[in-house]
Order: structure tokens, then sequence, then C-alpha cells
């Protein structure tokens, strides 16, 4: 089965200053989707990744796929105390009947001091 | 962009009581759900795939005759936790997609308590 690991687990910022979470696959990712999540709420839908070497940018959050499609990066820049949250990746499968059937990594606590 | 629902968003219970949870695409049809299970402080797991008109899919080590699913139109489905105990208690995260623009959408979750 597919795994990803995240990194940072934790990641503790002054407001104003960039950061970059990573999500690494163990295998190619025929999807790769990036949500926030307030805890104890759902998920907000921010990016998804499709093809190796495209980045994507909303607002202040730019997300990159590598070439090898196993590897992924979401980057804050300006960093705000409304970007406080759980940040999650999560793999797609290859396609037909498995479309939408996700699997996670363990996400990202980030903080964001004012 | 498309809106998924989820009720209750709280519920408490007795242990040994059943709890329905129901999940409705607002926007939008959805043959395909996807039910996800969410322990404190740690990722989504993926409970099962709800499909439109037959079977659900469980994965492996969920027991399908304790999480009952129905998908009974294209835009509701419902997952029973039967005969509840307290190591049931979780947030249960339900999902739809569109896959025309690859976009999936995530209900609000609902906190499940068993006492």
């Amino acid at each position: 089965s597919q795994e990803l690991e995240q990194s940072p687990q934790s990641l503790i910022v002054q407001e104003g200053k960039n950061l970059t979470i990573n999500c690494t696959s163990s295998k190619t990712l025929y999807g790769l989707y990036w949500y926030k999540q307030k805890y104890g709420e759902g998920l907000i839908f921010l990016m998804m990744l499709q093809k190796g070497g495209e980045e994507k940018s909303h607002e202040k959050i730019t997300a990159k796929l590598d070439e090898k499609k196993q590897q992924s990066s979401l980057h804050i820049t300006a960093s705000q105390p409304s970007h406080a949250g759980i940040y999650l990746c999560g793999a797609g499968s290859a396609g037909g009947t498995s479309y939408g059937k996700l699997t996670f990594g363990q996400g990202t606590i980030l903080t964001v001091h004012p | 962009g498309a809106v998924v629902s989820q009720h209750p968003s709280r519920v408490i219970c007795k242990s040994g009581t059943s709890v329905k949870i129901e999940c409705r695409s607002l926007d939008f049809q959805a043959t395909t759900m996807f039910w996800y299970r969410q322990f404190p402080k740690q990722s989504l797991m993926l409970m099962a795939t709800s499909n439109e008109g037959s079977k659900a899919t469980y994965e492996q080590g969920v027991e399908k005759d304790k999480f009952l699913i129905n998908h009974a139109s294209l835009t509701l489905s419902t997952l029973t936790v039967t005969s509840a105990h307290p190591e049931d208690s979780s947030f249960y995260i339900c999902s739809a997609g569109l896959p025309h623009l690859n976009e999936q959408f995530f209900g609000p979750g609902t906190r499940l308590t068993v006492l």
C-alpha cells in the first residue's frame, strides 16, 4: 500500500515568515491533494497536482510536484495567523473505480504567531 | 466549490446503541462517496467506499457488520455504527468527488462519543 510521509510534523513560525511542508511517497503519485484542516473540522481543499513538474498557486500558497511524481511541497509565503491549522497531503489511486480513494500523510501542524 | 454536508455534527450515545451518520452532496451527484475515520492528533484513515446502488467496499481491518454503509441515492450515503462501544469514539468524515475536475470535497465531520 502507498505510504505518505510528511515533514515536519509540526511547525511554529512568526507571522510574515515563509515556510515549506514536504510530502514524500513510497510510490509514484497519480494525484496529490493538499488539504487544510482546523482541529475537529472538515478538510478544506487547497490544490491537486497530477503531472510531474506541475506547480499551482492560490493566493500565498504554492504547491509543487516533482518530476518523478514522488514528492510534493507546499510553500506559504508571508504567513499569517489565518494559515494556522493542520495540513494534510493525500494521494489518489490510479483511477477507474478507485478514483477519489485517498491515502493521507500524518499531517503537519502549523502555528503562526502574530 | 461543491458542498458536502454531514449530520449530525456531534453525537453522544450509550454503549451498545447504534448511531447513523448522514453524508450529503448538496449541489452535485456522487456515485461514489468515501468514509474516513480520524483519531485525535492522527491522520485520516479510509474505512470504506460507498457505491450508489451497490454494496460498499471496505478497507482491510474494517468490520462491515459493525459499520453499515448505505448509498441509496446519488446525493446521500449513510454510515451506521452498530452496537457502538467506547473504542468507536472518533471523528468520522465523508468525501465525494467531481472526477472531471479532479477534486475531492470533504464534509465537516461528525464527532462520535460513546459512553
